[in-house]
């Protein structure tokens, strides 16, 4: 079974400071990687995703993560913080799962990263 | 569009007892999906649909019923409450079942059972 691993529960940086969550995940086969951003009291968002190609991925608000399978890493970076970064981050990996020989592919969730950020 | 709708957003039961939590998306996706948040578990999955008529178990599916008579209704039924199942309770859907379509969550429904 593939899982995730997020290095850290929470991680305070201040304000401008380069913001990095870490996250390392082991697959038998070529991972789809995810990074989802949850703000108090609300669903998931989707920040960014690998699936195959680039391994420099970029997403919404100035968000970062490259993959390195050499590493089986996929970690979050940010140049600056802002304030409104502050909120929950979930790295995720696939996971295939035969239904009828269809095949119907699941999300796999790290603990969760609760990133601060300071005045 | 709304996007994936839940109700209600907080429920509060006694043990024994038992409730539906209500899901439903417009997108016409195909794909929708449970999930507990429990701190420091990160979400898992508890049971999915891969389209109307077809449901499947996930990680944690003990104590949880669905199905899927529509495209657009997901419905999560808890039989006989118990306080193990306090949790944040997610709705997910997704266009297709394969995963480089984006997976859209629903606001959560916050169960506490006394």
């Amino acid at each position: 079974a593939q899982s995730v691993t997020q290095l850290g529960s929470h991680v305070s940086v201040s304000e401008g400071a380069l913001v990095l969550l870490r996250c390392n995940y082991s697959s038998s086969v070529p991972p789809y990687l995810f990074w989802y951003v949850q703000y108090p009291n609300q669903g998931l968002q989707l920040l960014l995703k690998y699936t195959t190609g680039a391994t420099l991925v970029k997403g919404i608000n100035g968000f970062e993560a490259e993959f390195k399978k050499s590493e089986t890493s996929f970690h979050l970076t940010k140049p600056s913080a802002h304030m409104s970064d502050a909120a929950e981050y979930f790295c995720a990996v696939s996971e295939a799962k035969d239904w009828s020989g269809a095949g119907s592919y699941q999300l796999t969730f790290g603990k969760g990263t609760k990133l601060s950020v300071i005045p | 569009n709304a996007g994936v709708t839940q109700t209600p957003k907080f429920q509060v039961l006694k043990t024994g007892q038992s409730m539906t939590l209500q899901c439903a998306q417009d997108m016409n996706h195909e794909y929708m999906s449970w999930y507990r948040q429990d701190p420091g578990m990160g979400l898992r999955l508890i049971h999915y649909s891969v389209g109307a008529g077809i449901t499947d178990q996930g990680e944690v599916p003990n104590g949880y019923n669905v199905s899927r008579s529509t495209t657009e209704d997901f419905p999560l039924r808890l039989l006989s409450a118990a306080p193990s199942q306090t949790s944040v309770y997610f709705c997910a859907s997704r266009e297709r079942r394969l995963l480089y379509y984006e997976q859209y969550f629903g606001p959560g429904t916050r169960l506490t059972v006394t």
